[in-house]
Parts: structure tokens; C-alpha cells; sequence
């Protein structure tokens, strides 16, 4: 079956950047899409971007773009996610999401970033 | 960017109650339109996708349904497990965007 699972929770200090990773397995991830998102406890969810595997081309929502960088390693058929210059205003959960675009079956569990110095 | 205009932002219902909830788009999105189920410290789950498709294995109390640029989701006899945040989702274009959820508690 697809599982996505995504990396332990995260405190950084602002100004530091953070990698948060998705491990997939029980699908082909050389041939799909990876999106990721943002949701602030109790808030709206975001579209931060989407990564296609098997060329590593990307699409980003403008707002996320120079915060947040979408890589692939297909050899473990994981995504990264890289978010630079935090603040606390990046404090959220972070979810990835199989897919780029059509509705999303499969989610990773969520990642909570918590930045505080 | 389209913007996805959700209500009610809460609401409170009893078990066997029928509760509906709405979204408007703010431009034209056809039927790229989906459901989800948010539980407490869970991710998202796919209730319905094309506006009005139920996903596998959601119970058929589960409808959506559109008019126009309203979309709805009909939850009919209620039950505790229904309880959570129901969030719309827009695919027609990027960015892929939100309505800001909906939070139903089962009295």
C-alpha cells in the first residue's frame, strides 16, 4: 500500500533553514508528483509546490517562493522539502501529498516546525 | 489567485441531523473541486474529488453537489464519527487553494 512518511517534529531558531524529508514507498515515485503544504494549527491549508520525480522540475506558489526548495532523491524515493530564513511566522505543520495537482489520496502524517529561539 | 469563500466556519449538530456545508468560488473552476476531512493531529482525508465523485470507501451519507459557483457538501445522518474540519479544495489552477475549513461538532 502507499505510505508517505515524513520526518520528526523540528525547533529551530530564527534565521536557520530546515530540510523536512517524505519517504515513500508501495508506488512508482520515479514516474509521480509530489506536493507539499502548509497549515498553521487551526488555520486554512497552503500549496507550497509540487515536484515532479523524474526530472525534478517544480512549481511553486508564489508566496513560498524563496522560502521553501523542493528536491528529489529518487534512489530512496524520497522528497524534501528546504525552508530557509525562518521566522515564526513559519511555524506550522508541513504535509506532503502524492500528486501535483488532481485530489490528493495520499498524505505523509505532517511535520510540526516549530521556530523559537 | 481563486479564492474559495467557505461557510459556515463552525457549526454544531446532533447525531442523525443532516448539516451542509458551502463554498464559493470566486471565478469559474468547473468540477475541479474536492472534499476533505481533517481529524485533531491527523492529515487530510479525501471525502470527494470532480465536485461531486465520492471517494472510495466514504459512506454514501457523504453528497457534493454544485450550483452556479457554489459548491456544497451534504453530510446526511450524522454520526460522531463525522466530527472534524472539512476543508474545500480548488485544482482548476495554480495555486491549488483552500476555503479556510469548517469545524462540525457532534452534540
Amino acid at each position: 500500500q502507499v505510505k508517505l512518511q515524513q520526518s520528526g517534529a523540528e525547533l529551530v531558531k530564527p534565521g536557520a533553514s530546515v530540510k523536512l524529508s517524505c519517504k515513500t514507498s508501495g508506488y512508482t515515485f520515479s514516474t509521480s508528483y509530489m506536493s507539499w503544504f502548509k497549515q498553521i494549527p487551526g488555520q486554512s491549508i497552503e500549496w507550497i509546490g509540487m515536484i515532479y520525480a523524474g526530472d525534478g522540475g517544480t512549481g511553486y506558489n508564489q508566496k513560498f517562493k524563496g522560502k521553501a526548495t523542493l528536491t528529489v532523491d529518487t534512489s530512496s524515493s524520497t522528497a524534501y522539502m528546504d525552508l530557509s530564513s525562518l521566522t515564526t511566522e513559519d511555524s506550522a505543520v508541513y504535509f506532503c501529498a502524492e500528486g501535483g495537482r488532481a485530489p490528493f489520496d495520499y498524505w505523509g502524517q505532517g511535520v510540526m516546525v516549530t521556530v523559537s529561539s | 489567485d481563486i479564492q474559495m469563500t467557505q461557510s459556515p466556519s463552525s457549526m454544531s449538530a446532533s447525531l442523525g441531523d443532516t448539516v451542509t456545508i458551502t463554498c464559493l468560488a470566486s471565478q469559474d473552476i468547473g468540477n475541479y473541486l474536492s472534499w476533505y476531512q481533517q481529524k485533531p493531529g491527523k492529515s487530510p482525508k479525501l471525502m470527494i474529488y470532480g465536485a461531486t465523485n465520492l471517494e472510495d470507501g466514504v459512506p454514501s451519507r457523504f453528497s457534493g453537489s454544485r450550483s452556479g459557483s457554489d459548491y456544497s457538501l451534504t453530510i446526511n445522518s450524522l454520526g460522531y464519527d463525522d466530527e472534524g474540519i472539512y476543508h474545500c479544495h480548488q485544482y482548476y489552477e495554480y495555486p491549488l487553494t483552500f476555503g479556510s475549513g469548517t469545524k462540525l461538532e457532534i452534540k
